[in-house]
């Protein structure tokens, strides 16, 4: 079985400042990894996945994730946030391609100006 | 290209009623998902359709049940609502089961039982 675990339900961060987001994750086979974002009622926006290509994963908005396969993790940071990123940010597992996601809990973001 | 749509966007119903949701995927998708996503929770897996056929099932009750359409829309009925069945429905779709695996994702309906 798949799991996912956030650490960190909510994160306050400064405009300008790093946004780092825990993820680590369980899976019985080489996974396929993402991060999702959800902005107030809106549905999920893909930010950036891993699919056992380059470790080091670029996304949109200036966010990228490193996969760590020692420690499980894949951690989603952005250099300076911004206003706009304040979301919900969800990590999330899948053990195939295509197949059914299993999310974490979920981290919202606040950007304080 | 027209994204995923869904509908309502918003309702309310008592429990013991019977509700459906309505899903329109991405053109050229033909894999479509749906997950419940509770208030302060993330998604959860109800089940997957691909090609009018339910590819598999997260552990949810049999009164939730969905159906595929030639055009690849979707339907998720839920039967015998109860209070807890409250949550954003998302209905995601897919070029198929393969390739990269990513979703696009709908806004949701969100259903009030009462």
């Amino acid at each position: 079985a798949q799991s996912v675990t956030q650490l960190g339900s909510h994160v306050s961060v400064s405009e300008g400042a790093l946004v780092l987001l825990r993820c680590n994750y369980s899976s019985s086979v080489p996974p396929y990894l993402f991060w999702y974002v959800q902005y107030p009622n809106q549905g999920l926006q893909l930010l950036l996945k891993y699919t056992s290509a380059a470790t080091l994963v670029k996304g949109i908005n200036g966010f990228e994730a490193e996969f760590k396969k020692s420690e499980t993790s894949f951690h989603l940071t952005k250099p300076s946030a911004h206003m706009r990123d304040a979301a919900e940010y969800f990590c999330a597992v899948s053990e195939a391609a295509g197949n059914k996601l299993t999310f974490g809990g979920g981290t919202r973001v606040l950007v304080k100006p | 290209e027209t994204g995923v749509t869904q509908s309502p966007t918003h309702l309310i119903k008592t429990r013991g009623q019977q509700v459906t949701l309505r899903c329109s995927s991405q053109s050229g998708h033909n894999t479509v998902s749906w997950y419940q996503q509770a208030l302060g929770q993330g998604p959860q897996f109800i089940f997957q359709y691909y090609r009018e056929e339910e590819n598999g099932r997260g552990n949810f009750p049999p009164r939730f049940s969905g159906l595929q359409f030639p055009n690849y829309s979707s339907e998720l009925n839920v039967n015998a609502l109860e209070l807890d069945d409250s949550a954003l429905y998302l209905c995601a779709s897919s070029a198929g089961t393969g390739g990269t695996g990513e979703l696009f994702f709908g806004e949701g309906s969100r259903l009030t039982v009462l």
